[in-house]
């Protein structure tokens, strides 16, 4: 079964702190994983795409095949990262884009 | 660019009734597709619809369906409403392919059922 599954559902860190929000999928093709954020008040929106391999705000997210894990890091987390993270698998055998989601994880960043 | 719009923001409906939800992608997107966010099970996919035709559904009841018109928008609607149906409802638009891949999601609608 295609499956995203976010373990915390709240993590609480410091201004300044590192943060790791956990990811793991359960697919048997190809993955297409993304990062999904909504901040207080604003919809939801795309953060990263694995693919692309780009540092979003300073994050980044490393696809592990063999772990599968899709893990979204930062070295240093800002106030302003407070959010709900999504986790988002896109199935690479069908057309569209319909997008299997976590639960999500709410991330705290307190001074 | 406008974004996706969806009317109307807050509903609140009676047990068995039917409700229709409405969402106006960003102009040139062909596909739209519905999400239902509840507190307990997240964000779940209800359908996709791509050009006028219905191109994935995720697992749910009959009840819920969805149409697309011409120009892109699309509907979705809820017959004899269940209390569990009470979520927020989000559509997403995106041109349609599916290696341009971000979604762009809408306010939502918020839908209570009494």
């Amino acid at each position: 079964a295609q499956r995203v599954t976010q373990p915390e559902k709240l993590l609480s860190v410091f201004k300044g702190a590192p943060v790791e929000l956990k990811c793991n999928y359960s697919y048997s093709g190809s993955p297409e994983l993304f990062w999904y954020v909504q901040y207080s008040r604003q919809r939801l929106q795309l953060l990263l795409r694995h693919i692309s391999r780009e540092s979003i705000k300073g994050f980044t997210a490393d696809l592990n095949k063999g772990e599968t894990s899709f893990h979204l890091k930062k070295p240093f987390a800002q106030e302003e990262d407070s959010a709900m993270y999504y986790c988002a698998l896109l199935p690479s055998n069908q057309a569209g884009t319909a997008l299997i989601f976590g639960k999500g994880t709410t991330l705290s960043v307190s001074s | 660019k406008a974004g996706v719009t969806q009317t109307p923001r807050y509903l609140i409906k009676t047990r068995g009734q039917q409700v229709t939800l409405s969402c106006s992608p960003i102009s040139g997107h062909r596909s739209v597709s519905w999400y239902q966010q509840t507190p307990g099970q997240g964000l779940q996919f209800l359908f996709e619809y791509f050009s006028e035709t219905q191109r994935n559904k995720g697992n749910f009841p009959g009840r819920f369906s969805g149409r697309q018109f011409s120009n892109s928008r699309s509907e979705m609607n809820v017959s004899t409403l269940e209390l569990g149906d009470s979520a927020l409802y989000l559509c997403a638009s995106s041109s349609g392919s599916h290696y341009s891949y971000e979604q762009y999601f809408g306010p939502g609608t918020r839908l209570t059922v009494t």
